[in-house]
């Protein structure tokens, strides 16, 4: 079986731009989450979808959202990019939400 | 590769031996916890959780251990080898009885001698 698949795997951005990042969860998996990684502030959950809809959101401002199609598949956007933005952005999936989460390679962003 | 944490803690284990990596938690309401490891340039990759209806868990060459009196996770490996090299984190689920929305710890990183 496939697992979490992501892309782009790295990006360059400027400042002031926005950029929408993707993600296939497993197949079957129905619950997309995803985490912003950084050397200073660790993993941070930014929000969590599943059927389409959004049911946990993490303390980050409203630049960053997300979707989830009815594929399951999810895009976060990430709108005036601050150089603070960059990071490595993981997606995760599971098949519910009462079920472990498993990561994929995740997008490297670098806000220049 | 990926760099997760400049000044994380590091333990390093002779290979062969045992290693135990330990988290505290925050969340005395938490009901989920996680253990994941990290190898450079990789996502997490998922070790093994625990419900807090439980106090212990075993899977292949790994056993945690939650004290939830305390608020204390630990990831017990026999028999450490060389792949087990890696950033381990430990995170916990809130307490509506879901794997979501996990708290990340800072993570460990363990080193593997020959």
């Amino acid at each position: 079986k496939a697992g979490v698949t992501q892309t782009p795997r790295y990006l360059i951005k400027t400042r002031g731009q926005q950029v929408t990042l993707s993600c296939s969860p497993i197949s079957g998996h129905r619950s997309v989450s995803w985490y912003q990684q950084t050397p200073g502030q660790g993993l941070q959950f930014l929000f969590e979808y599943f059927s389409e809809t959004q049911r946990n959101k993490g303390n980050f401002p409203g630049r960053f959202s997300g979707r989830q199609f009815s594929n399951s598949r999810s895009e976060m956007n990430v709108s005036t990019l601050e150089l603070g933005d960059s990071a490595l952005y993981l997606c995760a999936s599971s098949f519910s939400i009462l079920y472990e989460q498993y990561f994929g390679p995740g997008t490297r962003l670098t806000v220049t | 590769g990926e760099s997760v944490g400049l000044h994380l803690p590091t333990l390093s284990v002779q290979e062969g031996d045992n290693s135990i990596i330990n988290c505290a938690y925050s969340n005395s309401a938490s009901d989920y916890f996680i253990w994941y490891k990290q190898e450079s340039g990789k996502g997490p990759q998922f070790i093994i959780d625990i419900r807090s209806n439980m106090d212990k868990r075993q899977g292949q060459r790994v056993t945690v251990l939650l004290n939830k009196t305390v608020k204390h996770l630990s990831l017990q490996i026999a028999a450490t080898q060389p792949g087990d090299s890696a950033v381990y984190f430990c995170a916990e689920g809130g307490n509506t009885g879901t794997a979501s929305k996990l708290t990340f710890g800072t993570g460990t990183r363990l080193q593997v001698t020959l």
